[in-house]
């Protein structure tokens, strides 16, 4: 079943600003991936924040996580062509570690 | 390596056919994952296999038969297969040790195999 929705959507942006995706969830969770995924291709990972956290980096990315409010949030900052793709949030439940339960997703197009 | 591969990468097959999916890595991971994904959805867990053993299994019809002959390598065998069931299958793998990291946490996708049911 679906644990987590995103939005929004579809997000078209011109290279150079920044992207911001969101992601709510509906039950505890252990932590909260970020995966990327582009055209027809495996997922990458891009950063975990775990349910004590309230916010991580790593180079370009900032995510946050409010766990009040089952939600969490990717920032992209100064964003390149090369960053279109899909972006989804995955959830791994209390004592489900391994279980991922992905959001629906948000297709990003950076425009040149 | 932090490398998953699958094969085939495309894959067309009738309902009658048997055909199998394979995926390796060479991490020393010892939990391998199959997941399947449709057009413009996310992926949804199908099975999880943790040393060698089935531990998960997503209520998947038996007409998807997975196995782990050991550590390194998952098939998923394929018989009597749907046209719904057309879809992008993903193996993934990641660490599975008593100390539990954010590296350990991370799964790791191969590109997947993109299955055409007719």
């Amino acid at each position: 079943s679906q644990q987590g929705e995103e939005d929004p959507q579809a997000l078209s942006i011109q290279e150079g600003e920044n992207a911001t995706m969101n992601c709510s969830y509906k039950t505890s969770i252990n932590n909260l991936q970020w995966y990327r995924q582009n055209s027809g291709r495996g997922l990458v990972h891009l950063i975990l924040i775990r349910s004590n956290e309230r916010e991580k980096h790593s180079g370009r990315l900032r995510v946050t996580l409010d766990t009040s409010k089952k939600s969490s949030s990717l920032l992209i900052t100064a964003s390149r062509a090369a960053d279109t793709a899909s972006y989804f949030c995955a959830t791994t439940r209390d004592g489900s570690a391994r279980q991922l339960t992905f959001g629906s997703g948000t297709q990003l197009t950076v425009l040149p | 390596d932090t490398e998953v591969t699958q094969t085939p990468k495309h894959l067309v097959m009738g309902m009658t056919n048997k055909k199998s999916l394979k995926c390796e890595q060479h991490m020393g991971h010892r939990a391998m994952y199959w997941y399947k994904q449709k057009a413009k959805k996310p992926p949804e867990l199908m099975f999880v296999y943790s040393y060698e053993k089935l531990s998960i299994n997503e209520s998947v019809p038996s007409r998807f038969s997975p196995e782990c002959p050991n550590s390194s390598l998952l098939n998923l065998h394929l018989h009597a297969l749907q046209p719904e069931d057309s879809a992008l299958y993903l193996c993934a793998s990641s660490a599975r040790l008593r100390t539990v990291t954010n590296a350990q946490e991370t799964q790791y996708f191969g590109p997947g195999t993109r299955l055409l049911v007719l």
